[in-house]
């Protein structure tokens, strides 16, 4: 059973259009972390949420931290070929000790 | 700075070689955790040190893997003897233990293993 569930795992859609992802757990998180890894390349932090509630926005991109700390979503406005990654989402396990775990995340692919 | 620096980039093998992975901290980063990523797995933690010290190895698949970190500049991850289900990309990140911290990653090491 994993911590983090991400929906969907893959979605591929055109330039232009909206989307929603989303990651979901049972447990509650100090905070949550999103990520995005092109290929080739390592993971790369996009944002940390650690409210219930909080919206925070990067450019396109709007993440939402949910009212209970257990999930998240990552909405992204007329996305645009550039988008095109794996989405991760990731939790420190123990805020005390540092283990970071990440959940199975989302493959975008934006066509042109 | 360079960022996070694994050697090598690409690595092929035979079944039942030794592999040794290398990982370079950020100076000044505490936290040095090595994951491993496949398409049916994702990425999953294998072990992650704090302060130079083994916290949770629990993710390590079998005693085949061992991980070491003599200094706070090095880790490497050992894999004796390897087998074609080793086959994946593994990644070294190091972070600082202060606050909602970041996780800054290699570029990762490809390994196959025929």
């Amino acid at each position: 059973t994993q911590l983090l569930e991400q929906s969907p795992q893959f979605l591929s859609i055109q330039e232009g259009e909206n989307l929603t992802v989303y990651c979901n757990s049972s447990s509650v998180f100090s905070s949550l972390q999103w990520y995005r890894q092109e290929p080739g390349e390592g993971p790369v932090l996009l944002v940390t949420v650690v409210t219930g509630g909080e919206v925070k926005k990067l450019k396109r991109l709007t993440f939402q931290f949910g009212d209970a700390r257990k999930d998240s979503s990552l909405h992204i406005t007329a996305a645009q070929p550039g988008d095109t990654g794996l989405y991760l989402c990731a939790v420190f396990g123990s805020s005390n000790t540092g283990k970071l775990i990440f959940g199975q995340g989302t493959t975008l692919q934006v066509k042109p | 700075d360079a960022g996070v620096i694994q050697s090598p980039r690409h690595e092929v093998t035979e079944m039942g070689q030794e592999v040794t992975l290398r990982c370079k901290p950020i100076s000044g980063h505490n936290s040095l955790f090595w994951y491993r990523q496949t398409m049916m797995r994702g990425l999953e933690l294998l072990i992650y040190f704090n302060n130079n010290v083994p916290i949770d190895d629990s993710g390590m698949p079998e005693d085949r893997f061992s991980a070491k970190m003599p200094n706070a500049s090095f880790s490497t991850l050992k894999i004796q003897p390897s087998e074609p289900r080793d086959s994946a990309v593994y990644f070294c990140a190091s972070s600082t233990l202060t606050g909602y911290t970041e996780a800054f990653f290699g570029q990762g090491t490809r390994l196959t293993v025929v």
